[in-house]
């Protein structure tokens, strides 16, 4: 069965820090895709990143980035120079080829202070 | 280009009643899916439709249905409500299967006293 464990509840860095939110995962498939969204307070899921599990190069838009590491079942997510505004609940999610539906994680709750 | 929409916003129910909650895609998508988000908890799969048909469905009971319409659009139904089914309702839709991109609406905040 597939599971997605975010182990950081909560965060908390001052801003311009740089930040690194862990996931791993757990599949038997060889094909998986893999997805970050982030959870502002108004709720709406905002979709990050998506990523297939043949294609292992990191990936960097802007101040975020991504590393996916197969070895290690991670996919983990770094945000530079953090801001206030990035300040929300970040999921990590996981998606097998022909299963039904994203297996979220519990989340991991980013707060940046001013 | 408009986004995933959701109806209604909010909504308070008490045990016992029935809800229905829907969604309309983003144009051009074929694809609804329905998850539940309990307070403190990441989004967990109820239901896909595709093509007006259902394509998955979670571990949830019979007390909830769905169903897609020719426009795509969707409802989500729960019977016999229950303290526990409380919960934020979120609705995504792609172009095809749940490994896509999917995009989510704003949800609808259900409250069952």
């Amino acid at each position: 069965a597939q599971k997605v464990t975010q182990a950081q509840t909560e965060i908390s860095v001052v801003e311009k820090e740089d930040v690194t939110l862990d996931c791993v995962y757990e599949t038997r498939d060889t094909t998986y895709y893999l997805f970050w969204y982030k959870q502002p307070p108004s709720g709406e899921l905002v979709f990050l990143i998506r990523r297939n599990s043949f294609d292992e190069q990191n990936e960097i838009s802007g101040r975020y980035s991504w590393n996916f590491q197969k070895s290690t079942s991670s996919f983990n997510f770094t945000i530079t120079a953090s801001q206030v505004v990035d300040s929300a609940v970040y999921f990590c999610a996981l998606s097998e080829e022909g299963a039904d539906g994203l297996t979220f994680g519990k989340g991991t709750h980013l707060i940046i202070q001013p | 280009d408009a986004g995933v929409t959701q109806s209604p916003t909010h909504l308070i129910k008490t045990r016992g009643q029935q809800v229905t909650l829907r969604c309309s895609p983003i144009s051009g998508h074929k694809s609804v899916s329905w998850y539940q988000q309990v307070l403190g908890q990441g989004p967990q799969f109820i239901f896909q439709y595709y093509e007006k048909e259902e394509r998955g469905r979670g571990n949830f009971p019979d007390r909830f249905s769905a169903r897609q319409f020719p426009n795509y659009s969707s409802e989500l139904n729960v019977n016999a409500l229950l303290l526990g089914d409380s919960a934020l309702y979120l609705c995504a839709s792609s172009h095809g299967n749940t490994y896509n991109e999917q995009f989510f609406g704003p949800g609808t905040r259900l409250t069952v006293l």
